[in-house]
């Protein structure tokens, strides 16, 4: 059984930094691109960050681009995300995010983590 | 960055009922559209791929159609359970986008 459980959201000012971490199970973490995925409180989804298998290629919405760092570490099946120079508007629900490695090309979110909140507030 | 447009934002409709959803595209995206459902307080949940392909385990009730800019997505006859907020996504281009969402709810 796929499971993403992801850690580390709480509580931080304005300007501050947080590291998210997602701990992957049940399929071969190291064959799969991953995502992360954001939604604030009462709204629709947004798209974050996304990182190739390897590690070797990531991509960032231009809303956390030279904020936030994605990265993985195989050997722990592990995914983060590193979230610095917060803002009020990242307040929101962070998805850690499986591709299916369905399609041709990734972008197919296939399972989903139950998500951590990321408050910034003073 | 490509735009999805979908409507309407919220319905009410009554168990047994035809559902249907329509999401647009700002431009052709073939048929790389997927379609979620979430649940208040879960996190999304696949349900259509490539616009049409039923994800595993995913009851029949649930279809997907369209390609290029417009797509449909359908729920035949509408249960208690599909009580959810549905939200297509294009992955074409980065970065991959969503619609705003269509809030189901029961009449």
């Amino acid at each position: 059984e796929v499971q993403l459980v992801e850690s580390g959201g709480g509580l931080v000012q304005p300007g501050g930094s947080l590291r998210l971490s997602c701990s992957a199970s049940g399929f071969t973490f190291s064959s799969y691109a991953m995502h992360w995925v954001r939604q604030a409180p009462g709204k629709g989804l947004e798209y974050v960050s996304a990182i190739s298998s390897n590690g070797g290629s990531t991509y960032y919405a231009d809303s956390v681009k030279g904020r936030f760092t994605i990265s993985r570490d195989n050997s722990k099946n592990t995914l983060y995300l590193q979230m610095s120079s917060l803002r009020a508007e990242d307040t929101a629900v962070y998805y850690c995010v499986k591709d299916g490695g369905i399609a041709a090309r990734p972008g197919v979110f296939d399972y989903w983590g139950q998500g951590t909140l990321v408050t910034v507030s003073s | 960055d490509i735009q999805m447009t979908q409507s309407p934002s919220s319905l009410s409709a009554s168990v047994g009922d035809r559902v249907t959803i329509t999401c647009q595209a700002s431009q052709d995206i073939s048929n790389y559209l997927n379609w979620y459902q979430q649940k208040p307080g879960k996190a999304p949940k696949l349900l259509i791929y490539d616009a049409s392909n039923l994800e595993t385990g995913v009851p029949s009730r649930f279809s997907g159609s369209g390609s290029g800019t417009d797509f449909t997505f359908t729920i035949s006859s509408l249960q208690p359970e599909d009580i959810a907020t549905y939200y297509c996504q294009q992955y074409d281009n980065l970065p991959p986008a969503f619609g705003g969402g269509t809030k189901v709810e029961i009449k």
